[in-house]
């Protein structure tokens, strides 16, 4: 199984700032990798695509870059709706294996 | 509208079955894989397994395999999770998601979601 590692657990960011969250594959998973947004009492949300490719209608300030094993999503200009949990997933195998990151918390100081 | 629409929360004793949906319409529902994640309270998501509509081909993630029975019926635009047995460890909620289509991987992740079904087992 491919394990996936998030970090921070939790970032306390200003609005206006630059958030970098991490994702670490412990093996190679190519580009196929996602992100994910997930606010309370909601369905996760699809960001990113392929490592860095943005989903249809998702704002420019989020963007995603990598590969093989080391993955970051960027919130370029954090604003107050951009509060939520983050989760980076693999879909590298097929059959599929694929597996989730553990998530990032995201926090508006 | 594009949607992803889940039966709604159920509340079970241990032992009981169960069997929760989730319906697709909006697009051409046989032509996109339908996955299932667990969310346990307070906690992350957890990929369980997935079918093709088309011919009901089901793959499941291997903690799952065994222990939930995913299935579809195509004229009804719908897939299912089904427990034969509830535990109280069932308890979380579960989403649906459709795997995005196209042959190159790199677009395979879930590009829609349905708004999940909260699951409660207790005695």
């Amino acid at each position: 199984e491919t394990v996936m590692t998030q970090s921070p657990a939790t970032l306390s960011v200003s609005p206006g700032e630059r958030a970098t969250l991490s994702c670490r594959a412990s093996q190679s998973v190519s580009s196929n990798l996602a992100w994910y947004q997930q606010k309370p009492g909601q369905a996760p949300r699809l960001l990113i695509y392929g490592a860095s490719t943005r989903a249809t209608g998702i704002p420019a300030r989020f963007s995603g870059s990598g590969s093989g094993t080391e993955f970051a999503l960027t919130i370029s200009s954090l604003q107050s709706e951009d509060s939520a949990v983050y989760y980076c997933q693999q879909y590298h195998n097929w059959p599929p294996r694929w597996t989730f990151g553990q998530g990032t918390k995201v926090e508006i100081k | 509208e594009v949607q992803l629409v889940q039966s709604g929360a159920e509340v079970k004793k241990p032992g009981e079955s169960l069997k929760i949906s989730c319906k697709g319409s909006g697009y051409s529902f046989t032509d996109y894989w339908i996955g299932w994640v667990r969310q346990m309270p307070g906690k992350g998501l957890e990929w369980m397994g997935i079918v093709y509509p088309d011919d009901s081909d089901i793959r499941y993630s291997p903690p799952f395999q065994g222990q939930v029975t995913i299935s579809a019926d195509k004229s009804l635009s719908t897939v299912y999770l089904h427990w034969s047995s509830l535990k109280a460890s069932d308890t979380a909620i579960y989403f649906c998601g459709r795997r995005a289509a196209g042959p190159a991987k790199t677009h395979w992740a879930f590009d829609l979601w349905g708004r999940g079904t909260l699951v409660t087992v207790s005695s």
